[in-house]
């Protein structure tokens, strides 16, 4: 079963625009995580965020994270086309003495040259 | 040091056929996750090691799935009597400590006829 849910699921836009990706999801977390897969490649992890964080940046990247309303969202400024990727939320739960990311069906950016 | 690596990178069987999928995790590392990603999906939890001990195996699929992990290093995920619904990219990543990032390999594409 997947937890996060990506929105939107499909993103085009021009180079140099913001692309601004959501995530939800609905259990408590330790901590969510911004991975990027481009097509029939692995996935590249981008950012984590704690559960007691409300605001992370790296780069051109900025997450945010809202426990209250079980949302997350990624923005990513002056896009390139080297962006293009599909970009997915990963909800990292503690369960039993397991740990494990949770992924949603994430969302596909496609920034325009 | 080097990243995760998966071998095989594609893998073709016969239904029927057994397979066994390898990964090297990063050096250190003490958690090892298995992920298996449909097309167009995010990654499904499989299994989770901490050192030697699986400590999680609750997203195993069903009892053809098996997953080892001897020396705290290596492991192996193997699938018995493969099926067509089998297809899948399976991804391996590893992480330090719990609630870190994980660093996913460049999977193993397994597609079963």
């Amino acid at each position: 079963s997947q937890q996060g849910e990506e929105d939107p699921q499909a993103l085009s836009i021009q180079e140099g625009e913001n692309a601004t990706m959501n995530c939800s999801y609905k259990t408590s977390i330790n901590n969510l995580q911004w991975y990027r897969q481009n097509s029939g490649r692995g996935l590249v992890h981008l950012i984590l965020i704690r559960s007691n964080e409300r605001e992370k940046h790296s780069g051109r990247l900025r997450v945010t994270l809202d426990t209250s309303k079980k949302s997350s969202s990624l923005l990513i400024t002056a896009s390139r086309a080297a962006d293009t990727a599909s970009y997915f939320c990963a909800t990292g739960l503690t369960q039993g003495g397991s740990e494990k990311l949770v992924f949603g069906k994430g969302t596909k950016l496609t920034v325009n040259p | 040091g080097a990243g995760v690596s998966q071998s095989p990178r594609y893998k073709v069987a016969k239904r029927g056929q057994d397979v066994a999928l390898r990964c090297d995790p990063i050096s250190g590392h003490v958690s090892l996750f298995w992920y298996q990603q449909a097309l167009g999906q995010g990654p499904e939890f499989l299994t989770y090691f901490q050192n030697e001990a699986q400590l999680d195996k609750s997203g195993l699929p069903s009892d053809r799935f098996f997953a080892e992990r001897p020396e705290g290093s290596v492991s192996t995920l193997k699938i018995q009597r493969t099926q067509q619904e089998d297809s899948a990219v399976y991804l391996c990543a590893s992480s330090l400590f719990r609630h870190n990032e994980q660093f996913f390999g460049p999977g193993t594409r397994l597609t079963v006829l």
